[in-house]
């Protein structure tokens, strides 16, 4: 059963910056594209980016394009989210999700996303 | 690109069927078939229902069907339980370049 762990909720200050891990378990972790979903408090989900990690090229949704950073290391089979510019419209609980199947699409718009993790919640505040 | 949008609430008796709609356009939902549900109790993260319009994961009750014809795709959940008292959203490829869309949400309360 895979599951994603991961890190702790992160406080940080307008204009800082902010990075999550994603840490899988199971032998899948390189052919299985991981997406980054994020979620404002009270209200609904974000579809952020996402990277199939043994391909490394990453796509991000456009309104944030600039600011998101996606990586993956094979090696400890964890992926990472960081956001620059930090502003109180990123606080938020992040999510990481795997997708249901491997394919060569980034977007988990086929098969959707069936594995996720429990949410970071990133707070940003002066 | 603005996201589908469902309605925001919908609510129904125990043992009733109901229908949440998940309104796009011909860029997302109605462009192509990768239209995703999914379900999400309150302080937990979102559960896949639905991927490819109609098709239900491993695990999954068949209380719960979709639907799409033209630019909406619809969420049936038969047989409402207290247990299906949660967040649904519906999901979408875009051609965008938002690349992938989720939809605004409904809460489904079960009376």
């Amino acid at each position: 059963q895979v599951q994603l762990v991961q890190s702790g909720a992160e406080v940080r200050k307008p204009g800082s910056s902010v990075r999550i891990s994603c840490k899988t378990s199971g032998d899948t972790f390189s052919r299985f594209a991981i997406s980054w979903v994020r979620q404002a408090p009270g209200q609904g989900l974000e579809w952020m980016g996402g990277l199939i990690p043994i391909l490394g090229s990453a796509k991000y949704a456009q309104k944030l394009q600039g600011r998101v950073t996606i990586t993956a290391d094979e090696s400890t089979s964890t992926g990472y989210m960081e956001l620059r510019g930090l502003t109180s419209e990123d606080t938020a609980a992040y999510y990481c999700a795997r997708a249901a199947r491997e394919t060569v699409e980034v977007t988990p718009a086929s098969y959707g996303l069936d594995v996720w993790g429990p949410g970071t919640t990133v707070t940003v505040s002066s | 690109q603005s996201a589908p949008t469902q309605p925001a609430s919908v609510s129904g008796s125990p043992g009733q069927s109901i229908t949440i709609s998940c309104t796009g356009s011909s860029s997302d939902v109605g462009g192509h078939n990768f239209v995703s549900w999914y379900q999400q109790h309150p302080g937990k993260a979102p559960k896949l229902l639905i991927y490819d319009v109609t098709n239900r994961p491993s695990g999954i009750s068949n209380r719960f069907s979709g639907s799409k014809s033209g630019n909406m795709a619809s969420l049936t959940i038969s047989g409402l339980q207290a247990a299906d008292e949660a967040d649904y959203y519906c999901s979408s490829y875009t051609s965008g370049r938002t690349l992938f869309v989720f939809g605004t949400g409904t809460k489904v309360t079960v009376l």
